[in-house]
């Protein structure tokens, strides 16, 4: 069962494009969020989002909760955004039902 | 502060033994949990807590066990290792309705 689906799997971008990495999901949630585990294996968390748009420096991460599709848009692509951007949606205020996309593997070419 | 913090980062068992991963955060977050991770699967939610006292099981429950005796600390302990438990574990915590903090992973092998 694939609650979670990213799309797309790998992408490779050159520095400055646009990029846009794409949630969808099956269950009804009470959030959705966005990750990014870096080559080294840390997890950082980048967006909790419940409705609407968020923004933080290049990173804009939008939600539509009757499509049940998230996306996540870098602009300005540089190197150093180059990693794995994981959606996970969260069932329930207590997060007892947790859900993880398999990834996106993003390489920003120079 | 130091978020959360996993210990050990790398840890090889024998199957059949027992062993207790470290999670500990100082942000006075209420919720933590604990997750693996496997190629090609993507994180997978063990056991959660909303709370000191209170704990949960998640996804994959079945060899690990929990407690939540402070705010701080949320232990998880492999019974008897399998080499079905090799993997990545992740330790993370939240306060509210902002995301997660992760910790730096422990990376498990079971042999």
């Amino acid at each position: 069962k694939n609650e979670v689906e990213q799309s797309p799997q790998n992408l490779t971008a050159q520095e400055g494009e646009f990029i846009t990495i794409n949630c969808s999901y099956s269950v009804g949630i009470s959030a959705l969020h966005w990750l990014q585990q870096h080559p080294g294996g840390g997890i950082v968390s980048l967006f909790m989002l419940s409705s609407g748009k968020k923004k933080h420096g290049r990173l804009i991460a939008t939600i539509n909760i009757q499509e049940k599709h998230s996306s996540l848009h870098i602009t300005a692509s540089h190197p150093r955004d180059s990693a794995v951007y994981i959606c996970a949606v969260q069932q329930g205020q207590t997060g007892n039902q947790f859900y993880f996309g398999t990834g996106t593997s993003l390489t920003v070419i120079p | 502060n130091a978020g959360v913090t996993q210990t050990p980062k790398f840890q090889v068992l024998k199957t059949g033994q027992s062993m207790t991963l470290q999670c500990a955060q100082d942000m006075n977050h209420e919720y933590m949990s604990w997750y693996r991770q496997d190629p090609g699967m993507g994180l997978r939610l063990i056991h959660y807590s909303v709370g000191a006292g209170i704990t949960d099981q998640g996804e994959v429950p079945n060899g690990y066990n929990v407690s939540r005796s402070t705010t701080e600390d949320f232990p998880l302990r492999l019974l008897s290792a399998a080499p079905s438990q090799t993997s990545v574990y992740f330790c993370a915590s939240r306060r509210g309705s902002y995301g997660y903090t992760f910790g730096s992973g422990t990376r498990l092998t079971v042999v």
